[in-house]
């Protein structure tokens, strides 16, 4: 299984809404990563999780929260977020940083619309 | 700073044709470079990935070139097809940290029948 799987595929929220995206992958990798890519653009990092712990934020508002319960499972919790916020969401895994965080697998991403 | 640097922006070829996307890296040190395609709203799928030593890497009628000393790659579609489609992505890994990536702005490809 070479597939990282996202949920929702779209989702729409008001700005006072919570909601949460979730990512999921069962290649063993130890190394998960939340990227913002709005239209036309590259990808933007956000945050990088290595061993279920968070090892990098990208100085990220507090309004976007992410999670990781287990080492198949990347959540991003969000809340009070601004219209500006709408953008695809894109989930990425690797083997672990070290051994090489090149090695990418991106899933098909959460297309995010905030009201 | 690392930079990836792609041209064209856009393109529209007809069906059947061929075309040559280029990119220019500044990213130092160096360490592979890959090229992905982008689907409208969806995940990258990686096509090709280069390592310093590779001049060639072909996958299907993809083919990527890189010449590390001039840091450039390009990368080449034969007989495009209406599926071919989609944004196309150079990603280099490089610089202090290597897990992070310098991904360029792409270059959208439109096939026309």
């Amino acid at each position: 299984d070479t597939e990282v799987t996202q949920t929702p595929k779209h989702l729409v929220m008001g700005m006072t809404n919570k909601k949460s995206l979730k990512c999921e992958q069962h290649m063993g990798h130890r190394a998960m990563y939340w990227y913002k890519q709005k239209a036309k653009k590259p990808p933007e990092l956000m945050f990088v999780y290595s061993y279920e712990k968070l090892s990098i934020n990208e100085s990220v508002p507090s309004r976007f929260s992410p999670e990781c319960p287990n080492s198949s499972l990347l959540n991003l919790h969000l809340h009070a977020l601004q219209p500006e916020d709408s953008a695809l969401y894109l989930c990425a895994s690797s083997p672990g940083l070290a051994e090489g965080g090149d090695t990418q697998y991106f899933g098909p991403g959460t297309r995010l619309t905030v009201l | 700073k690392n930079q990836v640097e792609q041209s064209p922006q856009s393109l529209i070829i007809l069906e059947g044709k061929n075309c040559t996307l280029q990119c220019n890296y500044t990213v130092s040190p160096f360490s592979n470079l890959r090229w992905y395609k982008q689907d409208t709203g969806r995940g990258p799928v990686s096509l090709t990935i280069m390592t310093f030593s590779e001049n060639t890497k072909s996958n299907g009628r993809y083919t990527a070139t890189l010449d590390a000393d001039t840091k450039q790659s390009s990368l080449h579609i034969t007989a495009s097809q209406l599926s071919d489609s989609a944004s196309y992505i150079c990603v280099v890994r490089g610089g202090r940290n290597d897990y992070k990536l310098s991904f360029g702005a792409g270059t959208t490809v439109t096939v026309r029948a």
